[in-house]
């Protein structure tokens, strides 16, 4: 089993609509979970950063962490074009420990 | 935050031959990242690169074939040697955030492929 699972779509919905990302993990050790976006031939940027389990909010984003199932969610509000990106989970053990990618999910918000 | 500058953008080379890739920090870092990113697959760590000792290699990369220089604190090469086409991927420069989050800053990536 892979440390982190990621469908990698396409996932095509309408603007205004609300998108649902999702990961899995088996490494019950992550305790620090990032979603990062990525443009289409531009570096991986960090969207959102959770630490342990729960919710956080910025703006029309929510990550959500459920650490008894091993499940990272990224819920995105009021979908815009420019929403269009590969979204990448991506959980560590510690600070200082290597990153570990998920494949990263291909969005696409139609007008 | 962290501005990275990789060079080239993109290229096309020819199998058997070498591509060294720069990456330039706008800060001084201690370490540096370089990363692999093959179509439909993971962000994929290649080696961690120390500035004034011998970079480290993650399992499946060796340093004869990803050769990596780190000359100073906010520069560093790496090179893929005797290209192949399974060569072919985008590979990405990347410094962490000194703060508590130890976030991630890439560089846009150079994108390579082997004919």
């Amino acid at each position: 089993q892979k440390e982190v699972e990621q469908d990698p779509g396409p996932l095509s919905v309408p603007e205004g609509a609300i998108v649902s990302l999702n990961c899995t993990y088996s490494n019950s050790a992550f305790q620090y979970f990032m979603w990062y976006r990525q443009y289409s031939r531009k570096g991986p940027e960090l969207l959102m950063y959770t630490y342990s389990s729960g919710n956080k909010e910025d703006g029309r984003f929510t990550a959500q962490v459920d650490k008894s199932s091993k499940y990272i969610s990224l819920f995105i509000r009021d979908s815009q074009p420019s929403d269009s990106a590969t979204y990448l989970c991506a959980p560590k053990v510690n600070r200082d420990d290597k990153i570990i990618f998920g494949k990263g999910t291909r969005l696409h918000i139609l007008p | 935050s962290a501005v990275i500058s990789q060079k080239p953008s993109r290229d096309i080379c020819q199998r058997g031959t070498s591509l060294t890739i720069q990456c330039q920090v706008d800060s001084q870092v201690t370490m540096m990242f370089w990363y692999r990113q093959q179509p439909g697959q993971s962000l994929t760590l290649i080696a961690t690169a120390n500035q004034g000792s011998e970079a480290t290699y993650e399992s499946g990369f060796v340093i004869d074939k990803f050769p990596i220089s780190r000359p100073n604190l906010t520069f560093s090469t790496l090179t893929v040697s005797n290209m192949s086409p399974e060569d072919s991927s985008i590979y990405l420069c990347s410094v962490e955030d000194q703060g508590i989050r130890g976030e991630a800053f890439f560089g846009q990536g150079t994108r390579l492929t082997v004919v």
